[in-house]
């Protein structure tokens, strides 16, 4: 079965330095793999996705996800956290429902900035 | 612009009462989505929609079920509410574009049961 852990529930960055979110993924085939972000009362909002086209992925305000195959791994990077990047953020992999495609979701990390 | 709305942010209800949540999206996709959201838990899938009044269970679909009688609207409906299902109900929306296709979400109903 399909499905993606991300390793950290909590991350705490300081303003300006790099931020690095991880997840790894379970997958029998190459999978469809997406980062969303959630801001406070918002709802989620796509970052990226992985569709195998390059395994650098580059998202909205300035992430970027590498896919690695040979580590399972699709972690979520930024050069420089700004306080507006303080949100919970999902790993995310795509799945045949049967009728459609699904997403299986993990279970979140919530990315402090402080000042 | 997709937009995927939800007919309440706050919600409500006692234990028992029969609820309706409803979802309209505007951007003619033929699958939809209902989640729950709780913390620690991320989101997980009750039901989804292909089609008009095709439905498939998702992952938690005990307690709930589901409308799809307009291509654009999706209803989720707690036949008896009970306070275990006190949470965030997120509604999405998709298009057939295959594995890669992102789903769109609302903005979220918080329902408290009591």
């Amino acid at each position: 079965a399909q499905s993606v852990t991300q390793l950290d529930s909590h991350v705490s960055v300081s303003e300006g330095t790099p931020v690095l979110l991880r997840c790894n993924y379970s997958s029998s085939y190459s999978p469809s793999l997406f980062w969303y972000v959630q801001h406070p009362n918002k709802g989620l909002q796509l970052l990226l996705k992985y569709t195998s086209a390059a395994t650098l992925v580059k998202g909205i305000n300035g992430f970027e996800a590498e896919f690695k195959k040979s580590e399972t791994s699709f972690h979520l990077t930024k050069p420089s956290a700004h306080m507006s990047d303080a949100a919970e953020y999902f790993c995310v992999v795509s799945v045949w429902g049967g009728a459609t495609n699904k997403l299986i979701f993990g279970t979140g990390t919530l990315l402090a900035v402080q000042p | 612009d997709v937009k995927v709305t939800q007919s309440s942010r706050y919600l409500v209800k006692r234990t028992g009462e029969k609820v309706f949540l409803e979802c309209v999206q505007d951007m003619d996709h033929e699958n939809m989505f209902w989640y729950r959201q709780d913390p620690g838990l991320g989101l997980r899938l009750i039901y989804f929609s292909y089609d008009v009044k095709m439905k498939e269970k998702g992952d938690i679909p005990e307690g709930y079920s589901v409308s799809r009688e307009k291509k654009e609207r999706f209803s989720l409906i707690l036949e008896s509410a009970s306070t275990n299902q006190t949470s965030m109900y997120l509604c999405a929306s998709s298009g057939d574009g295959g594995a890669s296709y992102e789903q769109y979400f609302g903005p979220g109903t918080r329902l408290t049961v009591t």
